[in-house]
Order: structure tokens, then C-alpha cells, then sequence
């Protein structure tokens, strides 16, 4: 069935350095993948997105991977700053024209100053 | 500030009850979805509407239902609360694959 899994419930990270936030998807049919933040008592908040046709994506100061052979997809932060402590969650989308998402369960981000 | 809106920002109420949240998307995305973040269970997806219409129910109890009205906001209601229906409700919107989430209902069930 579908699940969406990430492999460290926590990370703590210097400031400055680089994070990579890992996630874990069994279904071979998702098409896309998304990751959100989600800050104390806020809703996610969309960061980046990728298609099953790419195998990374850039944004600002964040990139995405994604390696269908393993059903990978990690998030990669650079020089990292304090906003970004948060938690962090992959989802997914399992067919074309389902807009349905699954999250995995979401890797708290903690940035030491 | 993702577009989307959510009232109320917080709920206390008693078992057995029923409430109703609600959720007006971003201007222009015709489509609603309906999630329950709660510690033990992570994000769950309930329900999706899109012009006014059911498209895709997820894990949604009975005793639960929603709708999407002719102006695109959209309700959740929830009726014979449970001391377990505690939780974070979240709505998002979309027009693309991406959805932009509102701040969120925290429900109370005491």
C-alpha cells in the first residue's frame, strides 16, 4: 500500500551548515512529490516540488532529489539559518488527476545557533 | 501568508457535540482539501472537493461531511464529537498539483 516514510524522526544542525532531510516512498506510481514546513502552530508551507520525470529540482537555498530506482527523495537546506527550525514533510501523489497527497510522518529540523 | 483562510483559529466544545469549521480558498483555485493533523497520526487526508464537487475521500469518518459551496469556500462539519476528534484541521487549496494550506483549527474535545 501506499506510505510515505522519512528515515530520522529529528535533526539538529549547526547554523551555517548544510541539512539533508531524507523520506522513504513505496509507491512506484507516484508521480510527484512535495515538501512542506511546518513552523509551531502555523499550517505547512509549500517549499519545492518535483515530477517523476526529473531527478532534482532547485530553489532557493533548497534542493530536492529524488531517486525513483531506490524510491528516494531527500531535501537538501543550505547555510542553514535559525527560521529554519521546523518540521519538515515529504508527500506524495500516487496517479495523475488524484490530487490526493500522503505525507510521511515529518523530520523535526532544529538549527543551533 | 499562504492565501488561504480558516475560521475559527480555535475550538473547545463537549463530546457529543457538533461543529462546523470553515475554509475559504485562495482566489482563483478551485479546488478544497480537508486534512487531520493529529500528534499520533501525522497528516491525514479526508476529503477533496473541486468546483462544488466530491472528488477524492480519504479517511474520513462518517461522522463526518463536507461541502464546497458555489463561491468555493468550503465547510467541515463534525457531528457526535469524540474525546479522539482532537486534533488540527487543515484545509488547502489549489489550482496545480501544489497545495497552499491555511493556518489551521485546532479542535478541543473535552
Amino acid at each position: 500500500g501506499e506510505s510515505v516514510g522519512l528515515h530520522l524522526p529529528t535533526l539538529s544542525v549547526q547554523e551555517g551548515d548544510n541539512s539533508i532531510i531524507n523520506c522513504a516512498y513505496s509507491n512506484s506510481a507516484s508521480d510527484y512529490f512535495i515538501w512542506y514546513k511546518q513552523e509551531s502552530g502555523k499550517g505547512p508551507q509549500f517549499i519545492i516540488d518535483i515530477r517523476s520525470n526529473m531527478d532534482k529540482r532547485q530553489g532557493q537555498r533548497v534542493t530536492v532529489l529524488l531517486n525513483k530506482t531506490v524510491k528516494h527523495l531527500s531535501l537538501q537546506i543550505a547555510a542553514t539559518q535559525p527560521g529554519d527550525s521546523a518540521v519538515y514533510f515529504c508527500a506524495e501523489r500516487s496517479n495523475f488527476g488524484n490530487e490526493k497527497l500522503t505525507f510521511g510522518t515529518g523530520t523535526r529540523l532544529t538549527i543551533i545557533p | 501568508d499562504s492565501g488561504v483562510t480558516q475560521t475559527p483559529k480555535h475550538l473547545i466544545t463537549a463530546t457529543g457535540q457538533r461543529v462546523t469549521l470553515r475554509c475559504s480558498p485562495r482566489s482563483g483555485d478551485l479546488s478544497v482539501y480537508w486534512y487531520q493533523q493529529s500528534l499520533d497520526q501525522g497528516l491525514q487526508f479526508l476529503i477533496q472537493y473541486y468546483n462544488g464537487e466530491e472528488r477524492a475521500k480519504g479517511n474520513i469518518l462518517e461522522r463526518f461531511s463536507a461541502q464546497q459551496f458555489p463561491d468555493l469556500h468550503s465547510e467541515l462539519n463534525l457531528s457526535s464529537l469524540e474525546l479522539g476528534d482532537s486534533a488540527l484541521y487543515f484545509c488547502a487549496s489549489s489550482l496545480g498539483p501544489e497545495q497552499f494550506f491555511g493556518p489551521g483549527t485546532r479542535l478541543t474535545v473535552l
